[in-house]
């Protein structure tokens, strides 16, 4: 079955640098795409999300870059903070809310003092 | 508000016997909800939508007969995992469409069988 997958399972950044976590999705039927990030022991809690019909959205600190054309997708955070350590997933969804959510690999990201 | 309760939080339990993990929608009516199951260092794998008032639909390779999930009402779902073995151990996390991010999820239950 189609998948979403992850290039990098760890990355280590300097405290203040910005991080950039890629991931590339298979189905390209998929609409509606969310980041998470999980922290040891809890669930995903929601970072942002991005519809098909934009290439870029921003939030606090996080921005999600949408590539349909290669079916990549990435989010960078600014000025990385040691909260910042967790697991970052991409999640991608085929249709409305309410269709289950198909997750990528998984990204460790490490922050250094 | 789209607050998912989910309990326990983590259990020990021995080889064989059974254990219950609830989650409940605490301020609105979930019809449907999520079991994801996670192994150390992997990512959410989805085993099965449960349906308020129908049969669960499970992901394949998941065993129905083992992994008993249960709808009964709009503010509880269920998931059993009967004669439990050690490689069953994981974290199993729900998640209920809902919010205005789209999904809401459990805070997880961390299951280890000894």
């Amino acid at each position: 079955g189609e998948s979403v997958g992850l290039h990098l399972p760890t990355l280590s950044v300097q405290e203040g640098d910005n991080s950039i976590i890629n991931c590339a999705y298979s189905n390209s039927a998929s609409d509606y795409f969310i980041w998470y990030k999980q922290e040891s022991g809890k669930g995903p809690q929601f970072i942002i999300d991005i519809r098909s019909n934009m290439d870029k959205r921003q939030g606090q600190r996080v921005t999600v870059l949408l590539n349909k054309t290669v079916k990549h997708l990435s989010l960078q955070i600014a000025a990385t903070q040691p909260g910042d350590s967790a697991v970052y997933f991409c999640a991608e969804n085929p249709g409305a809310a309410g269709n289950k959510l198909t997750f990528g690999g998984g990204t460790r990201v490490l922050v250094k003092p | 508000g789209a607050v998912v309760s989910q309990h326990p939080s983590w259990v020990i339990c021995k080889s064989g016997t059974s254990v219950k993990i609830e989650c409940r929608s605490l301020d609105f009516q979930a019809t449907t909800m999520f079991w994801y199951r996670q192994f150390p260092k992997q990512s959410l794998m989805l085993m099965a939508t449960s349906n308020e008032g129908s049969k669960a639909t499970y992901e394949q390779g998941v065993e129905k007969d083992k992994f008993l999930i249960n709808h009964a009402s709009l503010t509880l779902s269920t998931l059993t995992v009967t004669s439990a073995h050690p490689e069953d151990s994981s974290f199993y996390i729900c998640s209920a469409p809902r919010g205005p991010r789209g999904y809401t999820f459990g805070s997880g239950t961390r299951l280890t069988v000894v």
